[in-house]
């Protein structure tokens, strides 16, 4: 099964920081890789889908980059909405996610 | 409205079997691939098994290969997953989800089925 690494496993900011979360995979994945918001006791939600497509009602602020084996999401200026916890997903072969990100309040 | 919701989930001893299952609604059912994705108390995301749309394909995290067998019935909108052997690492939270394929992702999720293993 190929793998993903998500760096880092978890980071404080502040309201109105920019941030970004790097994803790795174990082989070239091309652009098939997707991202995940996921807030306590709630189902993950796509936001980001073949590593720079903004899934519909996604806010401009979040936005998605890469190919092949390095990717990032980037939240250009994080909300208090945004604190929550962050995964990639590959859909190259088979599916497969990292072990996510969780974005605390500073 | 689109949705998914999962049921079968409980408490099981330890080689113990149990079979989620899952209904769609509000979209076509027999459009869509379909996946399951499990998560473990106060732990990350896991994708379990994944099924094409017309069942005759599926796959299986190496993790619980063996174990497992997905199948889908369009004519009911449903998903299944057979679960055998189960472990007490088993236990977490089942949820499915629709996969829009490869380049879409995975788009419409259920609120998720719990299983807990313990004897």
């Amino acid at each position: 099964d190929i793998q993903m690494t998500q760096s880092p496993s978890s980071l404080s900011a502040s309201v109105g920081d920019r941030v970004i979360i790097t994803c790795r995979a174990s082989q070239n994945i091309k652009t098939f890789l997707n991202w995940y918001q996921q807030k306590p006791g709630k189902a993950p939600n796509l936001l980001i889908h073949n590593a720079i497509t903004l899934q519909s009602g996604v806010p401009s602020r979040f936005g998605g980059s890469g190919s092949g084996t390095v990717f990032t999401l980037t939240i250009s200026s994080l909300q208090p909405e945004d604190f929550a916890t962050y995964y990639c997903q590959q859909s190259y072969s088979k599916r497969t996610f990292g072990q996510g990100t969780k974005v605390e309040i500073k | 409205e689109v949705q998914l919701v999962e049921s079968g989930g409980g408490v099981v001893r330890p080689g113990g079997s149990l079979r989620l299952s899952c209904e769609g609604s509000g979209f076509t059912f027999e459009d869509y691939a379909m996946n399951w994705v499990r998560q473990a108390p106060g732990k990350g995301l896991e994708w379990v098994s994944g099924i094409n749309w017309h069942g005759s394909r599926a796959g299986y995290a190496d993790s619980m290969k063996g174990r497992l067998t997905i199948s889908r019935d369009n004519a009911r909108n449903s998903l299944y997953l057979e679960m055998n052997s189960l472990r007490a690492e088993d236990t977490a939270l089942y949820y499915c989800a629709r996969d829009g394929g490869e380049q879409f992702g995975m788009d419409v999720w259920g609120q998720g089925t719990p299983v807990t293993v313990s004897s």
